[in-house]
């Protein structure tokens, strides 16, 4: 099973500030790789696929990039609505796409 | 534009079967290659991919739930549903209901999940 390592476990920005969340895989999975948004007490949001593709709707201040093992996610212009969990997700080796543990996002 | 709704009975007890069904709209369970997932995140905890069903009928389940768990398709009803049995404490959790699309793998579509607690 490909691991999924995400970091930090824990995030602090700024409102106006860029965040920048990692990805590792514990082998490479090309570029399948997703991640979501999880705002407390919902279900989780498909913010990026295929590495740096946004989903419909999604924000242009939301960016992804990377390939292999290594991936990042940047939220630019941080605002009070992107806290949240973050998760990546694999889907190289499915079933079953595995899930980073999470980076949960804090505005200072 | 595809909407999920998961539906359970909130409370099981130890030992017994966890059934829940996911209601689909927005289009047909059986019309393209979807596959219908359960997923589901313990108190605090990340997400847990538990198996699915593909809009053929056939599924595949995680390999710690196996033994367990069974996901099948309702067509007349536009939905599917996941049965877990001899549920302990453990299996405490929101449960979610989610598509992925065949060939593309990353789960799309959410439903807003439902918590299901084993308790007696």
């Amino acid at each position: 099973e490909i691991v999924m390592t995400q970091s930090p476990a824990t995030l602090s920005v700024s409102p106006g500030e860029r965040a920048t969340l990692s990805c590792r895989a514990s082998q490479s999975v090309s570029g399948h790789l997703a991640w979501y948004q999880q705002i407390p007490g919902q279900a989780p949001r498909l913010l990026i696929y295929g590495a740096s593709t946004r989903a419909t709707g999604i924000s242009g201040r939301f960016s992804g990039t990377g390939s292999g093992t290594e991936f990042t996610l940047s939220i630019s212009n941080l605002q009070s609505e992107d806290l949240a969990v973050y998760y990546c997700l694999q889907y190289s080796n499915w079933p079953p796409g595995t899930f980073g543990q999470g980076t949960k996002l804090e505005i200072k | 534009q595809v909407q999920l709704q998961e539906s359970g009975p909130g409370l099981v007890k130890p030992s017994e079967t966890l059934s829940l069904t996911c209601t689909v709209s927005g289009g047909s369970i059986i019309s393209g290659s979807y596959y219908w997932n359960w997923i589901r995140q313990r108190p605090g905890k990340g997400l847990e991919w538990i198996g699915y069903v593909y809009s053929g009928g056939s599924s595949n389940y995680n390999p710690s739930l196996k033994s367990r768990v069974a996901i099948s398709l309702d067509t007349s009803a536009n939905q599917f549903s996941l049965n877990l049995n001899a549920v302990t404490a453990a299996d405490t959790a929101v449960y979610y209901c989610a598509r992925a699309t065949a060939a593309l793998y990353y789960f799309d579509y959410w439903g807003q999940g439902t918590l299901i607690t084993v308790s007696s």
